[in-house]
């Protein structure tokens, strides 16, 4: 299968915790995307990580990518209330397609 | 510049009936690319288009779906005779370029129920 598979599929923390998330795919990327579902909403491209990039920054989020082990984890600092949703990784192989997993639900309690 | 539209929100049909989905992507987009999302699960890939042309279709069922992009007008993803099981939420996405590293912007989505 080309999907992402995210890991927990679900997850509950307090407000100004940290929250990360991990990735895990099967076959050779060339890039790997997050993206960000509120309920009932599409999704929102958070940031995207090539595969000869190791950890990629942007605000309180932080990406890690290790394509030896074919797995990318996503950090997010000092949580808040807005933080909840569901966040899906995606692997990027040739030609744009991307392959979504059921992702993980996060839920920041105020 | 306005972002992925996507229209009816909401679409209810009767099983056998058609649904017709729309989308128009991002100005200056021309890659277009459906999903179907169940209750409580991920998105599935179902098509991938390039002006007139289907690039992939490899995630799209082989009955009762097809999907178009025309040179003018919106994308369309129909479904023939809607079933139960059809009832989902279609969201389409765009992007600019065809490559692997171009993010894709979502719309909104469709959500359909059939009864």
């Amino acid at each position: 299968s080309q999907q992402g598979e995210e890991d927990p599929q679900a997850l509950s923390i307090q407000e100004g915790e940290n929250a990360t998330m991990n990735c895990s795919y099967k076959t050779s990327i060339n890039n790997l995307q997050w993206y960000r579902q509120n309920s009932g909403r599409g999704l929102v491209h958070l940031i995207l990580i090539r595969s000869n990039e190791r950890e990629k920054h942007s605000g309180r989020l932080r990406v890690t990518l290790d394509t030896s082990k074919k797995s990318s984890s996503l950090l997010i600092t000092a949580s808040r209330a807005a933080d909840t949703a569901s966040y899906f990784c995606a692997p990027g192989y040739t030609g744009n397609q991307f392959y979504f997993g059921t992702g993980t639900s996060l839920t920041v309690i105020p | 510049n306005a972002g992925v539209m996507q229209n009816p929100r909401h679409l209810v049909r009767r099983r056998g009936q058609e649904a017709r989905l729309r989308c128009s992507p991002m100005k200056g987009h021309s890659h277009v690319y459906w999903y179907r999302q169940l209750p409580e699960e991920g998105l599935k890939f179902m098509v991938y288009l390039q002006k007139e042309n289907i690039i992939d279709e490899s995630g799209m069922p082989k009955e009762r779906f097809s999907a178009e992009f025309p040179k003018e007008g919106p994308s369309i993803l129909r479904i023939q005779q809607v079933v139960r099981g059809d009832s989902a939420a279609y969201f389409c996405a765009s992007s600019p370029k065809g490559d692997a590293y171009n993010e894709q912007f979502f719309g909104p989505g469709t959500r359909l129920t059939v009864l």
